[in-house]
């Protein structure tokens, strides 16, 4: 597809377990960033790919949460023993931008993950 | 982390009223971007702002960057039911890194 594409849509998980969201950004898009966002609320950065560069981390909430970006191509983010608070819509955005930060984000439309 | 407060939080209006959503922060940005984002779907871009004092229009919006780059507006005039959205700032810097505002819920009222 043209865009951000994103899996599962939605995820349903028991305290305790592990979950992995998947992101496949736009063909040729070097960043990638990871967001999260409570019901009807703004974004909370995670974490940001660019190309071969060592990720920026600085916004992972605990070291429960971590994310991996192979072949600079395709991420996973991990929640290890999901709490309840970790409910939230997972975002990928992905851009072409190298530097400036002027580039578009591209949004996919997201994974829903409600931890019962 | 560097905080982007929006207001009001939310905003419901009739059709055809002037509206104005602010974005505030004590840390400067190198650029502020606009996003709308529909129920179920990503934000969308709708304009990127990088001077200290711009002014950008797009259709019946206008945004504006503060002169000390740390503030944005966006001010919609005449709204219209296609305009209901969450309307989300993002403030980038030097890092490629971007903080998004807390968000405002616009609903335009038929």
């Amino acid at each position: 597809g043209a865009g951000v594409s994103q899996s599962p849509s939605n995820k349903v998980t028991e305290k305790g377990k592990d979950v992995e969201l998947r992101c496949d950004p736009i063909s040729g898009h070097t960043a990638l960033y990871w967001y999260r966002q409570s019901l009807g609320q703004g974004l909370e950065f995670l974490i940001y790919f660019q190309g071969n560069s060592a990720p920026d981390k600085s916004g992972l909430p605990s070291d429960r949460f971590s994310a991996e970006r192979t072949g600079g191509s395709v991420s996973t983010l991990t929640i290890q023993r999901t709490q309840q608070e970790d409910s939230a819509v997972y975002l990928c955005a992905s851009s072409k931008a190298r530097t400036l930060n002027t580039g578009e984000l591209f949004f996919g439309e997201g994974s829903r993950l409600t931890v019962l | 982390t560097q905080l982007l407060e929006q207001s009001p939080q939310f905003l419901s209006i009739q059709e055809g009223e002037n509206l104005t959503v602010y974005c505030n922060s004590s840390s400067v940005f190198s650029s502020l971007q606009w996003y709308r984002q529909e129920p179920g779907e990503g934000p969308v871009l709708l304009v990127t702002v990088v001077t200290g004092g711009e002014v950008k229009k797009l259709k019946r919006l206008t945004f504006q960057f503060g002169d000390a780059r740390k503030d944005s507006s966006l001010h919609i005039t005449a709204a219209q039911p296609g305009d209901t959205g969450l309307y989300l700032c993002a403030g980038g810097n030097t890092g490629n890194q971007f903080y998004f505002g807390t968000g405002t819920s616009l609903t335009v009222i038929p």
